[in-house]
C-alpha cells in the first residue's frame, strides 16, 4: 500500500499569500496524483488531476507540481474562499489512498 | 448535468449489514468506473472501493475488504455498495462518485453525490 505524507496539517494564509501543500508517496507513483479541496459539510472537488494538469472550471490560481514521490498543490494569489480541506490521493496502484489532508485557513 | 444521488444509510447495530445505492444521470453511467469514499466524523476522506465500467473489475480497501461488495446494475444506471459484519469504525458519510478516467479505473473525478450517513452502534 502506498503511504501518503501530506504536510503541513494546518496552515494560515494572509490574502494575496502564495501557498504550497506537499505531498510525499512512500513509492514511486508516476504522476497519477490527483489534488480535492472539501469545505466543511461538502463533499470534495477535483481541482488537480495526473500531478499537473487542471481541472477544468477551476481557478488557475490552481497549479500542481512533482513526479515520482514528490508532489506540490501551490495556491497563487489565496483568497478567502479557498478556505478548505485540501487532499491528495494517488491512484497508481491499489488500494487507492489519500493522504491526511491539510486545513487552510484565511486570516 | 450529471447527478449523483446516495441512499440507504441510517442506523445499524455492530454485525448488521446495510446496502448503499446511488443513483447516477446525466451521463453514460455504463461508461465509468464508480467509486465510494467514506469520511468519518471529524476525520480525512478514506477510499473504499471502485468497480470497473462494465463490472469485471472490483478493488477494495483493506479495511472492508471481504466484508463490503461493490456491484452495479447498468442498466438501471445504480451503483451499490453492500457492507456487511458492520463495525463501530465504519461509522462514517458514504459518498459515490464517478471515475476521472473514461472506461480505465482511475480515480474519483469531479462528480460526487452528496453522501450519505451511516452510523454503526449499538
Amino acid at each position: 500500500e502506498t503511504t501518503l505524507t501530506q504536510s503541513p496539517a494546518f496552515m494560515s494564509a494572509t490574502p494575496g499569500d502564495k501557498v504550497n501543500i506537499s505531498c510525499k508517496a512512500s513509492q514511486d507513483i508516476d504522476d497519477d496524483m490527483n489534488w480535492y479541496q472539501q469545505k466543511p459539510g461538502e463533499a470534495a472537488i477535483f481541482i488537480i488531476q495526473e500531478a499537473t494538469t487542471l481541472v477544468p472550471g477551476i481557478s488557475p490560481r490552481f497549479s500542481g507540481s512533482g513526479y515520482g514521490t514528490d508532489f506540490t498543490l501551490t495556491i497563487n494569489n489565496i483568497e478567502s474562499e479557498d478556505a478548505a480541506y485540501y487532499f491528495c490521493l494517488q491512484h497508481d496502484n491499489f488500494p487507492l489512498t489519500f493522504g491526511g489532508g491539510t486545513k487552510v485557513e484565511i486570516k | 448535468q450529471v447527478q449523483l444521488v446516495e441512499s440507504g444509510g441510517g442506523v445499524v447495530q455492530p454485525g448488521r449489514s446495510l446496502r448503499l445505492s446511488c443513483a447516477a444521470s446525466g451521463f453514460t453511467f455504463s461508461s465509468y468506473g464508480m467509486h465510494w469514499v467514506r469520511q468519518a466524523p471529524g476525520k480525512g476522506l478514506e477510499w473504499v472501493a471502485v468497480i470497473s465500467y462494465d463490472g469485471s473489475n472490483k478493488y477494495y480497501a483493506d479495511s472492508v475488504k471481504g466484508r463490503f461488495t461493490i456491484s452495479r446494475d447498468n442498466s438501471k444506471n445504480t451503483l451499490y455498495l453492500q457492507m456487511n459484519s458492520l463495525r463501530a469504525e465504519d461509522t462514517a458519510v458514504y459518498y459515490c462518485a464517478k471515475d476521472h478516467l473514461y472506461r480505465v479505473v482511475g480515480a474519483p473525478g469531479g462528480y460526487w453525490g452528496q453522501g450519505t450517513l451511516v452510523t454503526v452502534s449499538s
